[in-house]
């Protein structure tokens, strides 16, 4: 049971590049999420998806697209990378939660982006 | 505006001290806070929820709504506990939407 695995792991960019991150999970969960951590902040909800088929947009989703055409996998892509984009990327997923609960969220080791 | 806030991004204490780590939130409704830590080449993990009121690894966290804080304390330190912390609110809407402060590195030396 791998849980939450990220694809690449380590990237270098140039700007203008684009290139694809690749997030699998094997546990089933309906949701699955995309973060960005970069230094002195928080992580940040770039998109996220609630079902095969469905996505949606966090707090900072401009420069990144996603597709969830399989419930088992997450892509973020980025389609024109600039140095902005520069971070370290989490995905995570987690199970869809009883009523009035939030649920657990099971994080990937993190992709860590350079754009030069 | 939701926001999560944690002052400190070092805190150092010697082992058997007690710890507080200030994680305080910005939020209208009703919060649902949590503890994420994340140890030395391991992933982020949950480490307790505020709803639960539960007590993980001695580690307990006491909603104050009053604050606008939920700090994360520990009577005694242990070396182990030496990790990163993040302090994280989730979002109005569901779908598990957390926003997470940009954490506390906790040191414990012996």
């Amino acid at each position: 049971n791998a849980g939450v695995t990220q694809t690449p792991k380590f990237r270098v960019l140039k700007t203008g590049q684009s290139m694809t991150l690749l997030c699998a999970q094997d546990m089933n969960h309906e949701y699955m999420y995309w973060y960005r951590q970069d230094p002195g902040m928080g992580l940040r909800l770039i998109h996220y998806s609630v079902g095969e088929g469905t996505t949606a947009k966090g707090e900072v989703p401009d420069g990144y697209n996603v597709s969830r055409l399989k419930k088992q996998n997450f892509l973020l892509g980025l389609e024109s990378a600039a140095p902005s984009q520069t971070s370290v990327y989490f995905c995570a997923s987690s199970p869809r939660p009883g009523l009035d609960e939030t649920g657990e969220l099971f994080f990937g080791e993190g992709s860590r982006l350079t754009v030069l | 505006a939701q926001r999560v806030t944690q002052p400190e991004k070092l805190l150092s204490v010697f082992k058997g001290a007690p710890v507080e780590l200030k994680c305080n939130y910005s939020y209208s409704g009703s919060p649902e806070l949590f503890w994420y830590v994340q140890y030395s080449r391991q992933r982020l993990q949950l480490l307790l929820r505020h709803i639960s009121r539960e007590s993980i690894k001695g580690f307990t966290a006491d909603l104050n709504k009053g604050e606008t804080s939920f700090h994360l304390k520990k009577p005694f330190a242990q070396e182990e506990d030496s990790a990163m912390y993040y302090c994280a609110l989730a979002l109005s809407g569901g779908y598990n939407k957390l926003i997470f402060g940009a954490g506390t590195r906790l040191a414990v030396h012996p």
